[in-house]
């Protein structure tokens, strides 16, 4: 999991903004996938990507989308329409439907907080 | 859609004993279940993972155990040590379609020296 990277660490959300949070990964993984934490709580799936140029929406899409151009990048706008967007933020990747591999692998996450 | 529930949330043992944490899920079609462990502030590691066509799994004092019939799924750590205390989530995902993973709500394990 080494080979995932968030960028930034902490980030910090005006009211009516929209942020954007970074996902890049070099392990040449086809699947890569957003998912939200709250404090106390399992992960909760945002979108996922198969595939370059293809995302689906997860169980908490409302509010937030996704790209997917490049391989190795998905980042994750949090729009204004998110009206609780306190959260840690964590991308995954895995091998995908090609590769055979389901086991995801995590980038260290981004803490959003709002101002 | 796949629901994964969890139990205990948590769960204190002294250092040396076993801990045990349980799964369920409701989807048939789940096949593959991994176990994470996560520390405060940090990502999620996966610390053992188990396919549909396998009953256990071991790695040195970790082991999971699947029950397809029941659909639950078991994690077993042996001698515990302080620094097993995380919490650990467990989850499962289909072959096909969403092939992304449901988890569960963890359970925060604390090892007593």
């Amino acid at each position: 999991d080494g080979g995932i990277t968030q960028s930034p660490k902490y980030l910090f959300r005006k009211e009516g903004q929209n942020v954007t949070l970074s996902c890049e990964q070099n392990l040449n993984h086809d699947a890569m996938y957003w998912y939200r934490q709250d404090p106390g709580q399992g992960l909760r799936l945002i979108y996922y990507s198969q595939i370059v140029n293809d995302f689906q929406k997860g169980d908490i899409a409302e509010g937030y989308s996704v790209s997917r151009e490049k391989k190795e990048s998905f980042p994750l706008t949090v729009t204004s329409a998110q009206k609780n967007p306190t959260a840690f933020y964590l991308c995954a990747s895995s091998r995908g439907l090609a590769g055979g591999g389901e086991t995801q692998y995590f980038g260290p996450g981004t803490r959003l907080l709002v101002l | 859609g796949e629901n994964v529930e969890q139990h205990p949330s948590t769960l204190s043992v002294q250092e040396g004993d076993s801990a045990v944490i349980k799964c369920t899920y409701s989807d048939s079609a789940s096949n593959y279940f991994p176990w994470y462990k996560q520390e405060l502030g940090k990502r999620p590691q996966l610390i053992i993972d188990i396919r549909s066509n396998v009953g256990e799994k071991k790695d040195q004092r970790i082991a999971v155990t699947l029950n397809k019939t029941a659909k639950h799924f078991s994690l077993h750590i042996t001698e515990t040590q302080p620094e097993d205390s995380a919490v650990y989530f467990c989850a499962a995902s289909m072959g096909t379609g969403r092939r992304a993973l449901t988890f569960g709500s963890g359970t925060r394990l604390q090892v007593q020296p």
